[in-house]
């Protein structure tokens, strides 16, 4: 089984700042990684995913994460954020090994101040 | 656009009423999923689908049942509500290994 840990509840930062939401995971075999994004009363937007290959994942909205193996980190950047940033992350991760099931965190909020 | 819808989007009922939340997706996916969303806890999954009359339970299925006739359709059905059970319900559908879980807008579900 898997786990995740977002250690972070809510990340409070001014506009323009950079920011890094942390992700941790628990597994006993290869995942695939993923961060959604949910804004106010909505359903979840994929922003990216860690599938194989390179370790530095870009995805929308000028987002990218970090797949750290040794580890067991999958934190999310932007270097510069804006008010429309503001929004609930999720960290998710799934085994490579069959199955389609994904396991969440347990949420960042995001607010972003002028 | 394919897409995929949640109805109700607002419900409010009793408790030890059944009640039933549709999901409905387009993109004819093979695999379907039930989450609920409470605060400090995430998304939490109740039961999955792999295709026709394949239905599994999650980490929180009881008192939740599932029923898989068709590709398009992934009913939930709470047999006999509990105020434990108010929260907001999330359908998502993916199609293959890479699990991109496409969500629907969630249905709000309230149990007095």
């Amino acid at each position: 089984a898997q786990s995740v840990t977002q250690l972070d509840s809510q990340v409070p930062v001014f506009e323009e700042a950079p920011v890094e939401l942390r992700c941790n995971y628990s597994s006993s075999v290869s995942v695939y990684l993923f961060w959604y994004v949910q804004y106010p009363n909505q359903g979840l937007q994929l922003l990216l995913k860690y599938l194989s290959g390179s370790t530095l994942v870009k995805g929308i909205n000028g987002f990218e994460a970090e797949f750290n193996k040794s580890q067991t980190s999958f934190h999310l950047r932007k270097p510069s954020v804006h008010i429309s940033d503001t929004a609930e992350y999720f960290c998710a991760v799934r085994s490579t090994g069959g199955g389609n099931k994904l396991t969440f965190g347990t949420g960042t909020q995001l607010k972003v101040e002028l | 656009d394919a897409e995929i819808t949640q109805s109700p989007r607002h419900k409010i009922t009793e408790t030890g009423r059944q009640v039933t939340l549709a999901c409905h997706q387009t993109w004819n996916h093979n695999n379907m999923f039930w989450y609920r969303q409470d605060l400090g806890h995430g998304l939490r999954l109740i039961h999955y689908s792999y295709g026709v009359q394949d239905t599994n339970k999650g980490e929180v299925s009881d008192g939740y049942s599932v029923s898989r006739s068709n590709t398009e359709d992934l009913p939930l059905t709470l047999e006999s509500a509990a105020s434990s059970q108010t929260s907001v319900y999330f359908c998502a559908s993916s199609l293959g290994a890479t699990g991109e879980l496409f969500f629907g807008e969630g249905s709000r579900l309230t149990v007095l």
